[in-house]
């Protein structure tokens, strides 16, 4: 377990609200990811983050926001939330990629858009 | 296309039966293969990480292969528990990429007393 916590752990809201979903580690891994998990679909990437200020856009970026202003923190935001938003989202660490390291995951923020 | 894909999409077995998972991918250029384990309502947790110079690594009673040749891996678990009934995830990642990270779609296997 990486130490891995991300608040709200449920949220509903309304279609047009915004939303910010937290991600917050205490292993100082560099790398931290958003995923969103649906019905039928394996988790898919919403963004990464390599370091501090340092983000990209994954497969399914649009409509998603990220930032990035401590190691420790990755905020993901939602500037306007939409029905077909509603999932489930993960956050992930990994300390490295070359070599190769575990991704460790965080419990999930069940997300609902009304 | 990058892509994972598993099989069967569920299975049920009795508890103390062994079972074989498959996974088979079109991650190009390969760098590893990871096998999650995910409870209903949790994150994934890792079971195995297979670079492509390994073909088996066990963790107690999962047991992972990798087929780098034929781009196929297997979990297989041994004398199953009610504590295994779980979605089991594959997941293969690109050489020196962050965002290349495929996941399947996931097997849901039920243990039955």
């Amino acid at each position: 377990d990486a130490g891995i916590t991300q608040s709200p752990r449920h949220k509903v809201t309304e279609t047009g609200t915004p939303v910010t979903l937290r991600c917050h580690q205490t292993e100082n891994h560099r790398y931290m990811y958003w995923y969103r998990q649906d019905p039928g679909h394996g988790l898919r990437l919403i963004h990464y983050s390599y370091g501090v200020k340092d983000t990209d856009k994954g497969e399914v970026s649009d409509g998603y926001s990220v930032s990035r202003s401590k190691t420790e923190d990755f905020l993901l935001t939602l500037e306007s939330a939409t029905s077909s938003q509603t999932s489930v989202y993960f956050c992930a660490t990994q300390q490295a990629i070359a070599p190769p390291e575990l991704q460790y995951f965080g419990p999930g923020t069940r997300l609902t858009v009304l | 296309k990058n892509q994972v894909e598993q099989s069967p999409q569920s299975l049920i077995i009795l508890e103390g039966k062994n079972c074989t998972l498959q996974c088979n991918y079109t991650v190009s250029p390969f760098s590893n293969l990871r096998w999650y384990k995910q409870d209903t309502g949790r994150g994934p947790v890792s079971l195995t990480i297979m670079t492509f110079s390994e073909n088996t690594k066990s963790n107690g009673r999962y047991t992972a292969t990798l087929d780098a040749d034929t781009k196929q891996s297997s979990l297989h678990i041994t004398a199953s528990q009610l504590s295994d009934s779980a979605s089991y995830i594959c997941v293969v990642s690109a050489y020196s990429s962050a965002s290349k990270i495929i996941f399947g779609s996931g097997t849901r296997l039920s243990i039955r007393p």
